[in-house]
């Protein structure tokens, strides 16, 4: 099973800010199958990033995807007030599907 | 609109079983497999297994196995997650969620989410 580590646990910044979370994996995993999702209070997982570095449909070009091997990035180049939300990793190339811990990016 | 609804919130004893529905609309139910997934209070999000409602082919991952089964009724576009043998460490928010293409996909639609609480 592929451990999924994230980091920071909890990330404070202002609006206009750069944010950037750090997906580590357990083990050498393929970019094609790391995707990331936001997750605001009391709504759904929403699908961000696919192919460690393509945008999903509708996601603003704010939010970027990198890395490959172990390590992997998540960045957000300008905060806007709706962006303050849990982050979370998974991998999805093989079985069982995994995520990371999740990433709370919250107001300064 | 693509759209997965589950069934409302739940509580059993421990030993007992459970039910969660999640019903599809927005597309063409067939077509693409059903996940389910779960979060513990304070804990990661967990997969436990996914159907293919067209031939109902599963998979379940090895922490599951033998205490999940998910069923499809096709003629209602609903997948049915059972868990048995329940202990407190069940409780969780359940959700269903689809993946966004065939094969080994991430996902583009989630369930509202069902919350299990098992308590005695």
């Amino acid at each position: 099973e592929i451990v999924l580590t994230q980091s920071p646990g909890t990330l404070s910044l202002s609006p206009g800010e750069r944010a950037t979370v750090s997906c580590r994996a357990s083990q050498t995993i393929s970019a094609t199958y790391l995707a990331w999702y936001q997750r605001r209070p009391g709504q759904t997982p929403r699908l961000l990033i696919y192919g460690a570095s393509i945008r999903a449909t509708g996601i603003p070009d704010r939010f970027s995807g990198s890395g490959s091997g172990t390590d992997f990035t998540l960045t957000i180049s300008r905060l806007e007030p709706e962006d303050f939300a849990v982050y979370f990793c998974q991998h999805y190339g093989s079985s069982p599907y995994t995520f990371g811990q999740g990433t709370k990016l919250e107001i300064k | 609109q693509v759209h997965l609804l589950q069934s409302g919130a739940e509580v059993r004893k421990p030993g007992a079983s459970v039910t969660v529905s999640c019903r599809a609309s927005g597309y063409t139910f067939a077509s693409y497999a059903v996940h389910w997934v779960r979060q513990a209070p304070g804990q990661r999000l967990e997969w436990m297994a996914w159907i293919s409602p067209d031939n109902g082919k599963t998979k379940y991952s090895q922490k599951f196995q033998g205490r999940v089964t998910i069923s499809r009724d096709t003629s209602a576009n609903t997948v049915y997650m059972e868990l048995s043998s329940l202990t407190s460490e069940d409780t969780a928010v359940y959700y269903c969620a689809r993946p966004r293409t065939s094969g080994w996909s991430d996902f583009d639609t989630w369930g509202q989410g069902t919350l299990v609480t098992v308590s005695s």
